[in-house]
């Protein structure tokens, strides 16, 4: 089945640096979802933003979306060690459909 | 409020035994989701329930795999027989399905850690 892209597919940083991850789907969509999976965790909602929506911030985060461009990007200001993570978007189809569609990740490595 | 909640958190079995997973969603959640995650790759939806109804099960290996929710509550996912390939983190979610499903963030559980030999 198709998957939504994100890249890099790795990143590292240093703390205190912002960290910037994409994410590119294929279909329309109602909304685009990002979320959070620590090592050995179940997964963690971050930011829902729809279609309609070009922005949201979440405290330092900051989602962007572009629907004519089909991408997203997540935005995470002044880093931490603890925001070492593997980070994922997820579209939800637009219609009556609503089909999932997973991105395969962008590892996050905040070093201290 | 309570998370969702899985069992068991770690399962090992031999290739070709049986296995049942459990998850109970957060309390009034229509929505609950099954996924596989293999390991260093994103979640694969296996299957989609809106109250006891199946949305969305295109990904499910039905010869082997099965789920059910009765009473649009509870929810179990079973493997029968099982392969080494199904070697994955199975992991449970749920959402409130207002506003329509896929309409709500998802939340999920810890998972359950399955090995196969």
């Amino acid at each position: 089945s198709q998957q939504g892209e994100e890249d890099p597919q790795a990143l590292s940083i240093q703390e205190g640096e912002n960290a910037t991850m994409n994410c590119s789907y294929k279909t329309s969509i109602n909304n685009l979802q990002w979320y959070r999976q620590n090592s050995g965790r179940g997964l963690v909602h971050l930011i829902l933003i729809r279609s309609n929506e070009r922005e949201k911030h979440s405290g330092r985060l900051r989602v962007t979306l572009d629907t004519s461009k089909k991408s997203s990007s997540l935005l995470i200001t002044a880093s931490r060690a603890a925001d070492t993570a593997s980070y994922f978007c997820v579209t939800v189809g637009a219609g009556n459909n609503r089909k999932l569609i997973w991105g395969l990740g962008t590892s996050l490595a905040v070093n201290p | 409020e309570a998370g969702v909640a899985q069992s068991p958190r770690y399962k090992i079995i031999e290739k070709r035994q049986s296995v049942a997973f459990w998850c109970n969603p957060i309390s009034g959640h229509a929505t609950l989701y099954w996924y596989q995650q293999i390991l260093g790759q994103g979640p694969k939806l296996l299957i989609q329930f809106q109250n006891n109804g199946v949305v969305d099960d295109s990904q499910l290996p039905k010869d082997r795999f099965s789920a059910e929710r009765l009473k649009g509550v509870d929810s179990t996912l079973k493997i029968q027989p099982a392969k080494l390939e199904d070697s994955a983190v199975y992991l449970c979610a749920s959402s409130s399905g207002a506003g329509g499903f896929g309409n709500q963030p998802q939340h999920f559980g810890d998972g359950t850690r399955l090995s196969i030999l």
